[in-house]
């Protein structure tokens, strides 16, 4: 059981624009601001997004992080077939002193 | 570029000690805190230990307090994790990441780690 909420699945097809969200409690994002990982197929994580909606350089512009209130999310716009992986969103815990992550969010490109 | 190379890892009997080690090149090691963290076979991500830049300052996950210890060598590049009284559950790939503030940014490669009899 995973301290980060998200949906197991999510899908769409070439070209259109998926969300992912990500819940948890004010000890951890409501504090803390969340950072977005891409684990593609047999690979390790890689750094997708940080401090909610930072993109490190070399990351797409596809790929974009908000925060609604105490809700982050994921945006990927334009979807391709090399987007497909799991995401993982993570955040500091106050009260776990430790990062904690959700459980991952397997994208499917149809 | 940031490169992290994991090894140490195989397989190991319930009960008995593994060390990984990490060694870390492309930045400036001593100025960063270091994470372990795991996956277990088709499962999701899970935080491990934590290490400060000068290694004064260790967290733990509550799942391996007391049984893991990380650790770090500033003159070697090389980030540590001894781990004692495995158990089948501690079976996952381990990661080592490079600590941007409090959480991950960049991750090696990562260790097998599979406890069985």
């Amino acid at each position: 059981q995973s301290v980060l909420t998200q949906p197991p699945s999510a899908s769409g097809t070439p070209g259109q624009r998926v969300t992912i969200s990500c819940s948890g409690s004010s000890s951890n994002i409501g504090s803390n601001t969340v950072n977005w990982y891409q684990q593609l197929p047999g690979t390790a994580p890689k750094l997708l997004i940080y401090s909610n909606n930072r993109r490190p350089s070399g990351v797409p512009d596809r790929f974009s992080g908000s925060m609604s209130g105490t809700s982050p999310s994921l945006a990927i716009s334009g979807l391709q077939s090399e987007d497909e992986a799991d995401y993982y969103c993570a955040a500091w815990d106050d009260s776990l002193n430790g990062p904690v992550f959700g459980g991952g969010t397997k994208l499917t490109v149809l | 570029q940031v490169h992290l190379v994991e090894s140490g890892g195989g397989v190991v009997q319930p009960g008995k000690s593994l060390r990984l080690s990490c060694a870390a090149s492309g930045f400036t090691f001593s100025t960063y805190g270091m994470h372990w963290v795991r996956q277990a076979p088709g499962k999701g991500l899970e935080w491990v230990a934590l290490i400060s830049y000068d290694g004064s300052n260790k967290k733990y996950a509550d799942s391996v307090k007391g049984r893991f210890t990380i650790s770090r060598d500033n003159s070697k590049n090389t980030l540590y994790l001894q781990m004692n009284s495995l158990r089948p559950e501690d079976t996952a790939v381990y990661y080592c990441a490079k600590g941007d503030g409090t959480l991950p940014d960049f991750w090696g490669q990562g260790a097998l780690v599979a406890v069985s009899s």
